[in-house]
């Protein structure tokens, strides 16, 4: 099946700083990528909607300042988490659009886990 | 509104025995359902998925599910479990006016022991 990676599988950082991930799609060309956030035993629930070449799309209540969502070719969309606090901890998994012999659906990178001291 | 609902937070399975993660949808129209797997540390894998056609569908692994309008219902099982399916499993459904936009249930971890 399709390939989405995430870079950094993790990552710990002090209040303030800012954080990028990074979502790739390995073998396919994804027009849209989404991302998520997981909190523990919750459901994933949709941050934003990447666009190539586009603004991202967010949902009601996700502050589009604080994450700042890139999507500068096909195959990369990166997410920002700026001056992030402790409440930002969480997992962040990003997904893309593609088409296959299963039809249409979505693939999904393995995660990013962020805390933030 | 579509949303999505696993009522049960984990799900425990002797080795061999029949399996079922279940999962309820509320939907206005016709319901996507899907399923994804979450081993550790890995990114959610597709299962499989009802967009119409026959109520029981077939997916990786040996899972299968059944949609049931009836009941609003879409579980997920399995004939005979095995230690490496232990995982969590979400029941998801995809927005009917936005095929990009999933809901996401909150998940069953599944334990399948020896």
């Amino acid at each position: 099946g399709a390939v989405v990676s995430q870079h950094p599988s993790w990552v710990i950082c002090k209040s303030g700083t800012s954080v990028k991930i990074e979502c790739r799609s390995l073998d396919f060309q994804a027009t849209t990528m989404f991302w998520y956030r997981q909190f523990p035993k919750q459901s994933l629930m949709l941050m934003a909607t990447s666009n190539e070449g586009s603004k991202a799309t967010y949902e009601q209540g996700v502050e589009k300042d604080k994450f700042l969502i890139n999507h500068a070719s096909l195959t990369l969309s990166t997410l920002t988490v700026t001056s992030a606090h402790p409440e930002d901890s969480s997992f962040y998994i990003c997904s893309a659009g593609g088409l296959t012999g299963e039809g249409e659906t979505q693939y999904f990178g393995p995660g990013t886990r962020l805390l933030v001291l | 509104a579509q949303s999505v609902a696993q009522p049960e937070d984990q799900v425990n399975v002797a080795e061999g025995n029949p399996l079922t993660v279940k999962c309820t949808y509320s939907v206005s129209g016709n319901p996507y359902l899907f399923w994804y797997v979450q081993y550790p540390n890995r990114g959610l894998q597709f299962l499989l998925k009802y967009i119409t056609g026959d109520n029981l569908v077939k997916g990786s692994y040996g899972f299968e599910a059944e949609f049931n309008k009836s009941q609003t219902s879409f579980h997920l099982k399995k004939p005979s479990a095995l230690v490496s399916d232990s995982a969590l499993y979400f029941c998801a459904v995809r927005d009917i006016n936005n095929f990009n936009k999933f809901y996401f249930g909150s998940g069953t971890k599944l334990n399948v022991k020896p």
